[in-house]
This record gives C-alpha cells, sequence and structure tokens, in this order.
C-alpha cells in the first residue's frame, strides 16, 4: 500500500493563480481532511470528507473548494492565489480503530504564492 | 473550542538525556493522541490514550493521560538523535468525533 500520496511536493504560483493540489489513499479509508500548518499555527483544518460526496468545511476553508467524487482521491483547489495561502499543505485520512479514530497523513505540498 | 496547549514549545537537549513533554487542556478529552513529525515529513501516529491515569509504553517513550483526561505527558528517556522531531498531541472535540483538534507541539532536538 503507498498509504497516502500528495502531488506536487512543492509549487510556487503568482497571486491569482488556481490551482489543484492532489491526494489519494488506497486504504479505503471513509473519512479525509486537507490541513495548513503554519509556523506558530499548528495544523488547521481546511476542509473534510466523510464519504464519496459529502464534503464540509473546517476552520479556515475561504479561498479553497473540495470535492469528494471516489473514495480514494479528495483534491484541494486554490481558487485565486493569495499570499495568505502560502504554507504547507497535508492531506489525511482517517478510519475508526480500536479506540479512537486515527489520521494518516501525506508527505505534504509546500506551496508559496508570490 | 477545546484547546491544547503543548509545553515547551521548543526543547535542545544532549544525547542521553531524559526530556517530558506537556499537552494541557481546560477541557475533558475522550482521547488523546500523540504524533511525531520530522522534518519535510507528515505527522506520524504514535500512540491514542483513552483512559484516565492510563500509561503506554513505545520503547523509550512513555505517555500517560491525566486521571481527569485534561492533559497528557511523554517522556523520553536516553533521547537519540533519532528522536528530533515536532511532537504533536491531539484530541476530538467530541465524543466519537472523527475530527482532531491539534495542539501547537514541541519541536526537539536532540545534538549528538
Amino acid at each position: 500500500n503507498a498509504g497516502v500520496t500528495q502531488t506536487p511536493k512543492f509549487q510556487v504560483l503568482k497571486t491569482g493563480q488556481s490551482m489543484t493540489l492532489q491526494c489519494a489513499q488506497d486504504m479505503n479509508h471513509e473519512y479525509m481532511s486537507w490541513y495548513r500548518q503554519d509556523p506558530g499555527m499548528g495544523l488547521r483544518l481546511i476542509h473534510y470528507s466523510v464519504g464519496a460526496g459529502i464534503t464540509d468545511q473546517g476552520e479556515v476553508p475561504n479561498g479553497y473548494n473540495v470535492s469528494r467524487s471516489t473514495t480514494e482521491d479528495f483534491p484541494l483547489r486554490l481558487l485565486s492565489a493569495a499570499p495568505s495561502q502560502t504554507s504547507v499543505y497535508f492531506c489525511a485520512s482517517s478510519f475508526r480503530g480500536q479506540v479512537a479514530y486515527e489520521q494518516y497523513f501525506g508527505p505534504g505540498t509546500r506551496l508559496t504564492v508570490t | 473550542t477545546q484547546l491544547l496547549e503543548q509545553s515547551p514549545q521548543f526543547l535542545s537537549i544532549q544525547e542521553g538525556e531524559n526530556l517530558t513533554v506537556y499537552c494541557n487542556s481546560s477541557s475533558v478529552f475522550s482521547s488523546l493522541q500523540w504524533y511525531r513529525q520530522e522534518p519535510g515529513e507528515g505527522p506520524v501516529l504514535l500512540v491514542t490514550v483513552v483512559t484516565g491515569g492510563e500509561v503506554k509504553k513505545l520503547k523509550r517513550l512513555t505517555f500517560q493521560f491525566g486521571d481527569a483526561r485534561k492533559d497528557s505527558s511523554l517522556h523520553i528517556t536516553a533521547a537519540q538523535p533519532g528522536d528530533t522531531g515536532l511532537y504533536l498531541c491531539a484530541g476530538p472535540p467530541g465524543a466519537g468525533s472523527y475530527q482532531l483538534t491539534f495542539g501547537k507541539g514541541t519541536k526537539l532536538s536532540v545534538i549528538p
């Protein structure tokens, strides 16, 4: 199993450009989520999905869109990039373990918006 | 909003030393998890604690959940350079929730 994969690893955008961060998992997990990680801010939830066709907003959703057409894929779209979106983005998938939900993270996408 | 406060924010120690990092909240959590994140990688789950007073050991790492389930600690014995990383605690904002609230982490550097 590849686990959770993310592409690209690095990306530089100009202000106003749009792009899609790709995320895929091969563990058949129902729950997937996107986080951003900024220095001193920890991991903040952007959007999440509890299954194909179902998505919801997290703590910091503005400027981002998601969709979940299959169990495996959960892309994150930046509509019009802004310098404030410079961050490291992590996708995670989750399943219910013996006692709690356990999250598996991808390796991250480092995004710079100039 | 249930917040998790981690301390210290940064910790730099020599190889072979012992250390403890803390995760505190004013709210009760049904469970708490600890993750380790190495530079350039995503966080990796180390342990989940669910019972007040519970102690779990993972080689040289000892995790404890407070009796009131509002706090947790991670103790590392004889730290090694391979322990270097960002240690994050996380917990569900509600019992059975699939979402997690994360602390801001403790950045540990172990100097050879």
